[in-house]
């Protein structure tokens, strides 16, 4: 049984530039969330969704946006990307009523 | 808002130490509190958790103990081993039906050395 997959590991963008982080959740969870990672930082919640609809938000501009596909995928955009988002985005996901989060290892973005 | 504050590391320890790592937190309500360890290269894993106050959550020779009183969640561990090395972070949720929000801390880097 695969755990949460995250694609891709590493990447590298400018100033600028958009980006896509896509996320598979274990199998039978329908409920994912994205948090943010900087370095020597404990993650930051971005959002989650569920059915589709993102359900909760943190603290983020609306640059940081995203998707969750019918099979409970789900990607994370960015637009305008800025040097402070160079970070280690950490993809989550968890049965609904169910407290218990896996992570997937995350991508690492360096924004240049 | 909600925070968690946890002590500042790295902490380097030999091999069966005693280990402690504080944790202490700020939130509205009863929230429900965790312990998440990241191994180099890997995702984050929950560790133990309690919900309600006075609950002991342990695994692995882990232990935590949810004071209310003194809104602290420390993380302690009787005889540490060369593969408990790794971040460890004390996290919370909000209080609430159906959110699932986790606030973390910064992390504590923990080094067992043989």
């Amino acid at each position: 049984d695969a755990g949460v997959t995250q694609s891709p590991t590493h990447l590298i963008k400018t100033r600028g530039q958009q980006v896509t982080l896509r996320c598979s959740p274990k199998s039978g969870h329908d409920t994912v969330s994205w948090y943010q990672q900087a370095l020597g930082q404990g993650p930051q919640f971005i959002f989650q969704y569920y059915e589709e609809e993102e359900r909760q938000r943190g603290n983020f501009p609306d640059r940081f946006s995203g998707h969750q596909f019918p099979n409970y995928s789900s990607e994370l955009n960015v637009n305008a990307l800025l040097l402070g988002d160079s970070a280690l985005y950490l993809c989550a996901s968890r049965p609904l009523g169910n407290e218990k989060l896996f992570f997937g290892s995350g991508t690492q973005l360096s924004v240049l | 808002g909600n925070s968690v504050t946890q002590m500042e590391g790295p902490v380097t320890l030999s091999e069966e130490a005693f280990l402690t790592i504080n944790c202490t937190y700020t939130a509205t309500g009863y929230p429900s509190l965790f312990w998440y360890v990241q191994y180099p290269g890997e995702g984050l894993q929950l560790l133990l958790k309690a919900t309600k106050a006075d609950d002991k959550g342990s695994n692995k020779g882990f232990e935590a103990t949810y004071r209310k009183e003194t809104t602290s969640f420390h993380l302690e561990k009787g005889s540490v081993q060369v593969s408990d090395s790794a971040v460890y972070f004390c996290a919370l949720t909000r209080s609430g039906a159906g959110s699932y929000q986790l606030t973390f801390g910064k992390g504590t880097k923990l080094s067992v050395i043989p």
